[in-house]
């Protein structure tokens, strides 16, 4: 079946403008994840969604990032007034249940560079 | 708070040889504890979980891993490798439902094949 889905799949960007950023989670999972790559490190938590609840943003870097996730399924994140520090790769993650216990599925991330 | 300590950042190995990719978690109840793989220029992919039971876990690919409470430790092996197996490779520790919903990481072991 279908994995999960990002678009643009490469995003080259001057700095100070916004980017959107699209995640197409597979299809019934509740929990949506996004996480940020930066060159030769780790995956760094940003946003957490769960079904119909409040978002956890507790990840998110500065107030310039945002993120929504429409009808459950579908998520955005938007980085306003980017900057060269945000260049890396955003991947997307969904699992059926919670990731904490669960699978996570990742897409093929976003790589975002700031010029 | 829950942490995963991957304390080799490259791994070097040879074609046929064995393979260990060590993975030490902080956690205070059962750990929920993934191994992922992460092809260059791709997302991550699930190699294996352990949830309970059997303290020795068959993944994809021909990767066991083992689960070690008393050494707090859930080191990944491969008897064999093969060139294709050089990838990022992510140690990630979940929690018990109810508790945090938010997967750690571990920065990754990056493993080199010589043919």
């Amino acid at each position: 079946g279908a994995g999960v889905s990002q678009s643009p799949s490469n995003k080259v960007t001057e700095k100070g403008k916004d980017v959107e950023l699209r995640c197409d989670p597979i299809s019934g999972h509740t929990a949506l994840y996004w996480y940020r790559q930066s060159l030769g490190q780790g995956l760094e938590f940003l946003i957490y969604f769960q079904g119909n609840s409040a978002p956890d943003k507790s990840g998110l870097p500065s107030d310039r990032f945002s993120a929504e996730r429409t009808g459950g399924s579908v998520s955005t994140l938007t980085i306003q007034r980017t900057q060269q520090e945000d260049s890396a790769v955003y991947f997307c993650a969904s699992s059926p249940l919670a990731g904490g216990t669960d699978t996570q599925y990742f897409g093929p991330g976003t790589r975002l560079t700031v010029l | 708070a829950q942490s995963v300590t991957q304390p080799d950042i490259h791994i070097t190995v040879s074609e046929g040889a064995s393979l260990e990719l060590r993975c030490n978690y902080s956690y205070g109840a059962t750990p929920y504890l993934f191994w992922y793989v992460q092809s260059p220029g791709q997302g991550l992919q699930l190699l294996l979980k352990y949830f309970s039971g059997d303290t020795l876990v068959q993944g994809i690919k021909g990767f066991e891993a083992e689960f070690k409470r008393s050494q707090s430790s859930f080191n990944l092996r491969k008897p064999s490798v093969h060139w294709s197996d050089a990838a990022e490779y992510f140690c990630a520790v979940g929690a018990e439902p109810g508790g945090s919903y938010i997967p750690t990481f571990g920065r990754g072991t990056s493993l080199i094949v010589h043919p």
